[in-house]
């Protein structure tokens, strides 16, 4: 089982450049979300998804898209990249939805860096 | 008042020591409370979640108080491996029906030898 799987692991864009964060993960979750962290700040929601086909926008989505077209695959697209993007981006999936249990599986995050 | 409020630390503790960690949260319908631990540069992991009547695992005890909207992390006997920060986190149900985790910006912990 390798949980949830983020690539790439870092990665320098240039302003205006555009990039696709990938994950997959293999443990059958119907919730899948992406946040973002930057330095000394809580984690933010990007972006969410119930189940494949659905998705919804969380607390900061501006500047990103999201696709799901499988249970496994949420990947977060990066249109005309700007500095205030460079943070560490986690994936995450979670079962049933039911977030009270509280558990979201983490991916091992991607850092990116708009320079 | 922010969502999920933590002093940010550091807290650094030698060995053995017992400290405390706050939380105040400011939705007082949050349905569910947790706290997450995060290594430096790993992602979060789910340490403990945190009931109403407080609850223990093993050197760590969580407690909550809903009328005061405050959350607390009680670490016994601190060892190094301990060193981490610990993020708060707050379950909230959405309008779409669906759950919410808020998280709060964490509190760094290190434990000196």
């Amino acid at each position: 089982n390798a949980g949830v799987t983020q690539t790439p692991k870092f990665r320098i864009l240039k302003i205006g450049q555009s990039m696709t964060l990938q994950c997959t993960q293999d443990m059958n979750h119907n919730y899948m979300y992406w946040y973002r962290q930057d330095p000394g700040m809580g984690l933010k929601l990007i972006y969410y998804s119930v189940g494949a086909g659905i998705t919804d926008k969380g607390e900061v989505p501006n500047g990103y898209n999201v696709s799901r077209s499988t249970t496994e695959d949420f990947p977060l697209r990066l249109e005309l990249a700007a500095p205030s993007q460079t943070s560490v981006y986690f994936c995450a999936s979670s079962y049933e939805g039911r977030t009270n249990t509280g558990e979201l599986f983490f991916g091992e995050g991607s850092r990116l860096t708009v320079l | 008042r922010k969502e999920v409020e933590q002093d940010p630390g550091p807290f650094n503790v030698p060995e053995g020591a017992t400290v405390a960690f706050n939380c105040t949260y400011s939705n007082s319908a949050s349905q569910s409370f947790f706290w997450y631990r995060q290594d430096c540069r790993k992602e979060p992991k789910l340490l403990m979640s945190v009931y109403s009547s407080g609850n223990e695992d093993g050197r760590f005890t969580a407690q909550l108080n809903r009328a005061s909207q405050y959350i607390s992390l009680l670490i016994r006997d601190s060892k190094l491996s301990d060193s981490a920060t610990y993020l708060c986190v707050v379950n909230n149900r959405s309008g779409a029906g669906s759950y919410q985790l808020t998280f709060g910006k964490g509190t760094k912990l290190s434990v000196i030898p």
